[in-house]
């Protein structure tokens, strides 16, 4: 079945302790991205990915790591998590091209807690 | 700026009426992509409908049925009949065409309650 995975799908975790949420996806996308979901903000993007070592910041960065050493996976790393990065996290995956392509598909959605 | 409006914040309908979801957007591109996504309640994002901007043919898909007008920067979606399980916030989304499948703007969504 084609899909994104997430995990964990739920996280509590203490203000300063590194956490990594991971993504991968198994239908061979060459774009992945994070976006945050928070009430009254919407959905906005964190990072993107285009290539393998090929990454690039998207409307909220700040506080976000990534890295894309392989084509499936694309994990959100958090080196020091803050209350304010309390949300509920999405990882996106997309082929580029006119054919279907520009479509994200998105994982299940992984809700962080950072107390 | 680009930018994806609803305006409708949350909409209430009983079963088995019609309910259409307006979605205005803005952008200064001439070629660009129209997305439709679901999230039900168990928090999913599930993708509904793709739409490119020189494409203004109306789609329909079962109870599902989409109406692209560029003139009134618009991509409405109407729900016939609608069911319970149609109960979920719908977003409306925004793509340039050359940031397709990376940049994906966002409005802030429609939450549909169908009551029985």
């Amino acid at each position: 079945e084609a899909q994104v995975t997430q995990n964990p799908r739920y996280l509590i975790t203490v203000t300063g302790k590194k956490l990594t949420v991971t993504c991968s996806q198994n239908m061979n996308h060459e774009y992945m991205s994070w976006y945050r979901q928070d009430p009254g903000l919407g959905l906005r993007q964190i990072y993107y990915s285009m290539n393998v070592e090929v990454t690039d910041k998207g409307d909220v960065p700040e506080g976000y790591k990534v890295s894309r050493k392989e084509k499936r996976n694309f994990p959100l790393i958090l080196e020091s998590p803050s209350p304010n990065q309390t949300s509920l996290y999405f990882c996106a995956s997309s082929s580029p091209g006119l054919a279907g392509g520009g479509t994200q598909y998105f994982g299940p959605g992984t809700r962080l807690t950072v107390l | 700026a680009q930018k994806v409006t609803q305006a409708q914040t949350e909409i209430s309908v009983v079963e088995k009426e019609d309910v259409t979801l307006d979605c205005v957007y803005e952008t200064r591109d001439t070629t660009y992509y129209l997305f439709w996504y679901k999230q039900p309640p168990s928090g999913e994002l599930v993708f509904l409908i793709r739409r490119n901007s020189f494409d203004e043919q109306n789609e329909i898909s079962g109870r599902y049925s989409w109406n692209f007008q560029k003139s009134t920067s618009s991509f409405n979606f109407t729900i016939t009949a609608s069911q319970v399980v149609d109960s979920a916030v719908y977003f409306c989304a925004l793509s340039p065409f050359n940031q397709a499948g990376t940049a994906l703007i966002f409005g802030k969504g429609t939450t549909l309650s169908v009551s029985s």
